[in-house]
């Protein structure tokens, strides 16, 4: 199936650093949605975007919905040991019914050392 | 909190047995999904289903196949597991309406 392409592939980085990661596609979505996989665990929703041009916190984290529809962004500020796993994007374009598909991004591995 | 349940965290079956993964979840969401995940290939789609006893393949159906009698249940069935049915498998479900997608934990699936 179509993936998204999400970059960086991996991150290293210490303990107190920014993070930034992206995705972008070729399509056009109406909603974006990032999640955090742990090892061994299910995706866990981390935010939500709805239209372009949004910007929306959840504490540490930042993602934007890109003006074009065509990307989004994730920024993780004063990176933690437990930001460690790997983030997802996905994107869903609304057709009106009811089967639209969410297309996902490759992931992005972080690691952080303390 | 929505809540996406899964029967079980891990299973050991052996091939040619018949397995069964259980799904639930508790906000009355119309749309469920059934993916599975290895490594270097991401999430694929195996079967969705929009509304009860509705469903549809998604890109990975060879070899399995699915249930939704109860609007909170949907079912993943392997018929007969092969070894290159181990994997992990996600379960999903979401509105029809806003699109927000929540996963369950995940099954591991170990088939010998």
């Amino acid at each position: 199936g179509q993936q998204l392409n999400q970059s960086p592939q991996s991150m290293f980085i210490q303990e107190g650093e920014d993070v930034s990661m992206n995705c972008t596609s070729s399509s056009i979505f109406n909603t974006w949605l990032w999640y955090k996989q742990d090892p061994g665990e299910g995706p866990v929703l981390l935010i939500a975007l709805y239209k372009a041009g949004e910007l929306t916190s959840n504490g540490r984290l930042t993602a934007q919905f890109g003006i074009t529809r065509k990307d989004s962004f994730l920024n993780i500020s004063a990176s933690i040991p437990s930001d460690v796993g790997i983030y997802f994007c996905a994107g869903q374009l609304h057709l009106g019914g009811a089967t639209n598909k969410l297309i996902f991004g490759t992931g992005t591995l972080l690691a952080v050392q303390p | 909190d929505v809540k996406v349940t899964q029967s079980s965290r891990y299973l050991v079956k052996r091939t040619g047995e018949k397995v069964f993964l259980e799904c639930v979840q508790d906000m009355d969401h119309e749309n469920m999904f059934w993916y599975r995940q290895d490594p270097g290939l991401g999430l694929r789609l195996i079967y969705f289903s929009y509304d009860v006893k509705m469903k549809e393949k998604g890109d990975i159906p060879e070899g399995y196949s699915v249930s939704r009698e109860k609007k909170e249940r949907f079912s993943l069935i392997l018929e007969s597991a092969s070894t290159n049915q181990t994997s992990m498998y996600l379960c999903a479900s979401r509105t029809r309406t806003l699109g927000t997608q929540y996963f369950g934990p995940g099954t591991r699936l170990l088939v010998l």
